[in-house]
């Protein structure tokens, strides 16, 4: 069975450091990998998407994610940190149906 | 493109009386459209998935006589939370896919809190 593990559920980074969020995903056969931002009462916006062809993947905002096969993971990344960015993230990964990864906080600290 | 709209927004209602969502693909056809279910600092809870003039799936666990589904069209899905009791309080999610999509990418509306008194 599918299973997405995001590590941290809480991450704190000053502005203008690098944000490294983690997430990792089980399965034998790589499914297609999102990652979406919930900002508070709201619904998902996907900042990016893993579904084949290069592994680096661009999303909004300046965010982009890696998907290592070998490691199973496909962490979501961003060089400089603006306080806009704090919000709740979350790994996905499936086909038709998604499995969520429990959601990541991101903190922005000034 | 690909806007998805909920409604309400939020909604209370008193124990043992039944509410209905309503979730809308804006500006496209969506022949799945699925609901989720979001606890306070928690992950989303696929409920259901729905298509257009079939019955809903639910996922186990999920009550299929408490969270009424219904995919009228290509356009519009509903879900009914009958008899709804204080731990049907949470936020309702629902996407949809579009039709004939290859990257299997949902899009979401912004959700529904529900808060049953």
């Amino acid at each position: 069975a599918q299973s997405v593990t995001q590590l941290g559920s809480h991450v704190s980074v000053s502005e203008g450091a690098l944000v490294l969020l983690r997430c990792n995903y089980s399965s034998s056969v790589p499914p297609y990998l999102f990652w979406y931002v919930q900002y508070p009462n709201q619904g998902l916006q996907l900042l990016l998407k893993y579904t084949t062809g290069a592994t680096l993947v661009k999303g909004i905002n300046g965010f982009e994610a890696e998907f290592k096969k070998s490691e199973t993971s496909f962490h979501l990344t961003k060089p400089s940190a603006h306080m806009s960015d704090a919000a709740e993230y979350f790994c996905a990964a499936g086909t038709y149906k998604y499995i969520f990864g429990t959601g990541t906080r991101l903190k922005v600290l000034a | 493109g690909a806007v998805v709209s909920q409604h309400p927004s939020r909604v209370i209602c008193k124990s043992g009386t039944s509410v209905k969502i309503e979730c809308r693909s804006l500006d496209f056809q969506a022949t799945t459209m699925f609901w989720y279910r979001q606890f306070p600092k928690k992950s989303l809870m696929l409920m259901a998935t729905s298509n257009e003039g079939s019955k809903a799936t639910y996922e186990q666990g999920v009550e299929k006589d408490k969270f009424l589904i219904n995919h009228a069209s290509l356009t519009l899905s509903t879900l009914t939370v009958t008899s709804a009791h204080p731990e049907d309080s949470s936020f309702y999610i629902c996407s949809a896919e579009t039709s004939g999509g290859s990257s299997y990418e949902q899009y979401f509306g912004p959700g529904t809190r529900l808060t049953v008194t």
